[in-house]
């Protein structure tokens, strides 16, 4: 079945940078889009990024650009998303989704707090 | 970027109650539109897909309509487990934008 599982909690302090990534199984990983979703407590879901697993194409919202970078490694069925220069706004669960257009699987969701 | 605009923010319903909630696109996306149910502390479960389309396993009483900038999503007779917040999802060349999001309680 398909799972996408992602990396534990982070505590970060204001101006640092954080790396979260989400690894796949049950399915070719190559062959489908990882986006990546937060939501910060309380607060509606919003829309990071996404990247083509299979030749690394990036697209970001532009609320985002600048400031986070998603990768991949193919021989580790991983995803990756990182972002920089954090402030307290971005305190959030942050989600990696699997998608072709629609977000049908899910990671468990990893919270990123951002404190000093 | 397309901006969704979702009403209402919150709603109260009874049980056995038609519920409606509607997106609105700022252009036009085809049915390139998505519904999701969230419930506290759980990821997003998928719906409707492509504005009309139920996805497996989802209840027949949850449904989807609309084309162009217009989007409602209908649940026909509430059950206590749909307590939850709902949120439409665009998709319009390669960029994504969730709706607000509708809290749904049960009256």
């Amino acid at each position: 079945q398909v799972q996408l599982v992602q990396s534990g909690a982070e505590v970060k302090k204001p101006g640092a940078s954080v790396k979260v990534s989400c690894q796949a199984s049950g399915y070719t990983f190559t062959n489908f889009a990882i986006h990546w979703v937060r939501q910060a407590p309380g607060q509606g879901l919003e829309w990071m990024g996404w990247i083509n697993a299979g030749n690394g194409y990036t697209k970001y919202s532009q609320k985002f650009q600048g400031r986070v970078t998603i990768t991949r490694d193919t021989s580790a069925s991983t995803a990756y998303m990182d972002l920089s220069s954090l402030t307290s706004e971005d305190t959030a669960i942050y989600y990696c989704a699997r998608a072709t257009g629609n977000f049908n699987y899910w990671g468990q969701g990893t919270l990123v707090t951002v404190s000093s | 970027d397309v901006q969704m605009t979702q009403s209402p923010s919150s709603l109260s319903a009874s049980v056995g109650d038609r519920v409606t909630i509607t997106c609105q696109a700022s252009e036009d996306i085809n049915t390139s539109l998505n519904w999701y149910q969230q419930k506290p502390g759980k990821a997003p479960r998928l719906l409707i897909y492509d504005a009309s389309n139920l996805e497996t396993g989802v209840p027949s009483r949850f449904s989807g309509s609309g084309s162009g900038t217009d989007f409602t999503f209908i649940i026909s007779g509430l059950q206590p487990e749909d307590i939850a917040t709902y949120y439409c999802q665009q998709y319009d060349n390669l960029l994504y934008t969730f709706g607000q999001g509708t809290k749904l309680e049960i009256k």
